[in-house]
């Protein structure tokens, strides 16, 4: 068990739907990066928070939106959703590295969503 | 721009062969870390092991080992005496060395390993 706790486990949807996937991180991790996994495309950065912050951001469609809330947990928001959508979305946290560094990333178990 | 190759897509051994799977990584940061990470079939991702670009030093864990080359721009792992609990999707991740924060994750594509009884 990483201690970062994803919900739900899986979802199933039509296309055209909003979903709102929940994270939350490791006690006292400050980052939250959530991850797409698909077949296609492999395993694919999306987004990065800190301690509320946006902090970066990858391959992330227009559709997508993510937050951190003050409590640290984070949601990621997929919109107008398409069967291409379908994928495993990973959530990790990790501790910060101090002055400078890259910690590892813990991840939590996945969400997978499939589209109808 | 980042990028991680792992050329072998899959690889299937008798159990207790010894099996290496290689990662080439391609950055221009002088300072970077790369990262191992299993996929068991029950999908969860599990953190096996962080190296800095500044730490040549080979490791070893048990039954698993590392292969830090910066010359050739590799990390490789070996997997001693394999095990069928050793059947996995291994990743080998790279990220960037950030100050104050993380960086993220740029994953290789993932090394089927299949250990047959």
């Amino acid at each position: 068990d990483s201690g970062v706790t994803q919900t739900p486990k899986h979802l199933i949807t039509a296309t055209g739907q909003r979903v709102t996937l929940r994270c939350s991180p490791r006690s006292g991790d400050l980052s939250v990066y959530w991850y797409q996994q698909s077949l296609d495309q492999g395993l694919q950065f999306l987004i990065q928070y800190y301690n509320g912050e946006e902090r970066a951001k990858g391959n992330i469609l227009e559709r997508f939106s993510a937050q951190q809330f003050p409590d640290l947990h984070s949601e990621l928001n997929l919109s107008s959703l398409e069967l291409g959508d379908s994928a495993l979305y990973f959530c990790a946290s990790s501790v910060q590295p101090g002055t400078s560094g890259s910690n590892e990333q813990f991840f939590g178990p996945g969400t997978r969503l499939t589209v109808l | 721009a980042q990028k991680v190759t792992q050329a072998q897509t899959e690889i299937s051994v008798v159990e207790k062969e010894d099996v290496t799977l290689d990662c080439v990584y391609e950055t221009r940061d002088t300072t970077y870390y790369l990262f191992w990470y299993k996929q068991p079939p029950s999908g969860e991702l599990v953190f096996l092991i962080r190296r800095n670009s500044f730490d040549e030093q080979n490791e070893i864990s048990g039954r698993y080992s590392w292969n830090f080359q910066k010359s050739t721009s590799s990390f490789n792992f070996t997997i001693t005496a394999s095990q069928v609990v050793d059947s996995a999707v291994y990743f080998c991740a790279l990220s960037e060395s950030y100050t104050g924060a993380n960086s993220k994750l740029t994953f290789g594509k993932g090394i089927t390993l299949s250990v047959r009884p």
